[in-house]
């Protein structure tokens, strides 16, 4: 089951930095947060995953609260192509390549 | 390198019937699972192999079955088919079991009619 929370869809400017805020208060001590994004028709695409440290990649940035009950992910510079909708999912790590999908954020991009 | 492939990319079937999916992992990936997408459940998780070996599996009747290969590559088969096993059918591969990204397939759609 998921065990996040998510707004349900939000716009930004093409250009400026999206901010998707992701809930996980029952988050345990093992478990890490990954984000994936679904651009539509399309398979998941891998984004970035974190355990307590903030995480910065080629796509975006992770910052997890020091109580990790809450992430953000971080697109600096959010282009029409960044339409899509967002999953942010916790998992416990040595548990195998299962991933629990929640309903996601659907961010639009606009012009 | 190759991405994850999925055959075929569409496919219409009739209720009752039986169908197989494919899915190719990335080379030298052992962990391949599948995943069931429907606009009323969302992304939803079936199983998935590790070795040939199913380790974990949904909450999906005993009509969703899969089985991996010693190359790692993985069928799925759905029997009996149902109106509501529309949906589309996605592969993913991941390099090893733990804090590793999983790669996704384009998917199969699957219709039932």
């Amino acid at each position: 089951d998921a065990k996040t929370t998510q707004p349900t869809s939000m716009d930004c400017a093409e250009g400026r930095a999206a901010n998707l805020p992701c809930n996980h208060s029952t988050i345990s001590g093992n478990e890490y947060v990954y984000w994936y994004r679904q651009i539509h028709s399309q398979g998941p695409q891998y984004i970035i995953h974190g355990l307590k440290n903030n995480e910065t990649n080629e796509m975006a940035s992770l910052i997890i609260t020091e109580d990790r009950k809450s992430s953000t992910l971080i697109l600096p510079h959010a282009t029409l192509r960044d339409t899509a909708v967002y999953y942010c999912i916790v998992r416990v790590a040595n548990t195998g390549n299962q991933f629990y999908f929640g309903t996601g954020t659907s961010l639009t991009v606009i012009p | 390198k190759a991405g994850v492939t999925q055959t075929p990319r569409y496919l219409i079937k009739t209720r009752g019937q039986q169908v197989t999916l494919s899915c190719s992992p990335i080379s030298g990936h052992r962990s391949v699972s599948w995943y069931q997408q429907t606009p009323g459940q969302g992304l939803q998780f079936l199983f998935e192999y590790f070795s040939e070996t199913q380790r974990n599996k949904g909450n999906f009747p005993g009509r969703f079955s899969g089985r991996q290969f010693s190359n790692s590559r993985s069928e799925m088969n759905v029997s009996t088919l149902e109106l509501g096993d529309s949906a589309l059918y996605l592969c993913a591969s991941s390099l090893l079991d733990w804090e590793t990204e999983a790669f996704f397939g384009q998917g199969t759609r699957l219709t039932v009619v």
